[in-house]
């Protein structure tokens, strides 16, 4: 268990409609991110946020947006879903933004548009 | 640019040793990642080399030469359990993590 915690686990919805994706950081770590997970594909790198703050961003579609609030839980808002959007959605964390500071991976969000 | 490669599938007979290798092409550099992920699994942390060199933690080891950009995880003693992707990242100079697409490593009997 890494600590980070997601909900929900899974998510059917249909083309056109908009989710919320929840994630709590490890109890400590200030930066969280977005990953999107297409299968059997790579990682993506959606969005980072540092303390409330948007750190960097990936390649995250303009239809998509994100925000961590004050007690450092993070929001992923997917809106006008396509099918294509279907995918494993991983939230990690980590203490900072420092060198060798490791990412800790949440259970993740799977989502089927439908 | 941002550029890291890994090899896309390996296969491995249990028991035996395998070396999976990473290059990367940055000009800002702040140590590398290996990851571990099981199918439809969060990935886990399992090293991070930021000078050149060895790192060894149980049948895992992780060598790691800045001049040439290359990094390899090297697993011994393979274990079916040891079925899984493995993904390699480096740290830029914005401590970003540029990730490679995996390597699925196929152990078999």
């Amino acid at each position: 268990d890494s600590g980070v915690t997601q909900t929900p686990k899974h998510l059917i919805t249909a083309t056109g409609q908009r989710v919320t994706l929840r994630c709590s950081p490890r109890s400590g770590d200030l930066s969280v991110y977005w990953y999107q997970q297409s299968l059997d594909q790579g990682l993506q790198f959606l969005i980072q946020y540092y303390n409330g703050e948007e750190r960097a961003k990936g390649n995250i579609l303009e239809r998509f947006s994100a925000q961590q609030f004050p007690d450092l839980h993070s929001e992923l808002n997917l809106s006008s879903l396509e099918l294509g959007d279907s995918a494993l959605y991983f939230c990690a964390s980590s203490a900072g933004v420092l060198a060798g500071d490791e990412q800790y991976f949440g259970p993740g969000t799977r989502l089927t548009v439908t | 640019g941002q550029n890291i490669d890994q090899p896309t599938e390996m296969t491995a007979t249990e028991g035996a040793i395998v070396q999976i290798n990473c290059t990367y092409q940055t000009s800002g550099f702040n140590g590398l990642f290996w990851y571990q992920q099981h199918a439809g699994e969060a990935p886990t942390f399992l090293s991070y080399n930021v000078l050149d060199g060895l790192e060894e933690k149980g049948r895992f080891s992780s060598f790691l030469s800045r001049s040439k950009g290359y990094s390899y995880l090297l697993l011994k003693e393979l274990q079916m359990k040891d079925s899984a992707s493995y993904l390699c990242a480096y740290m830029d100079s914005n401590y970003q993590l540029i990730w490679g697409a995996g390597t699925k490593l196929i152990i078999k009997p």
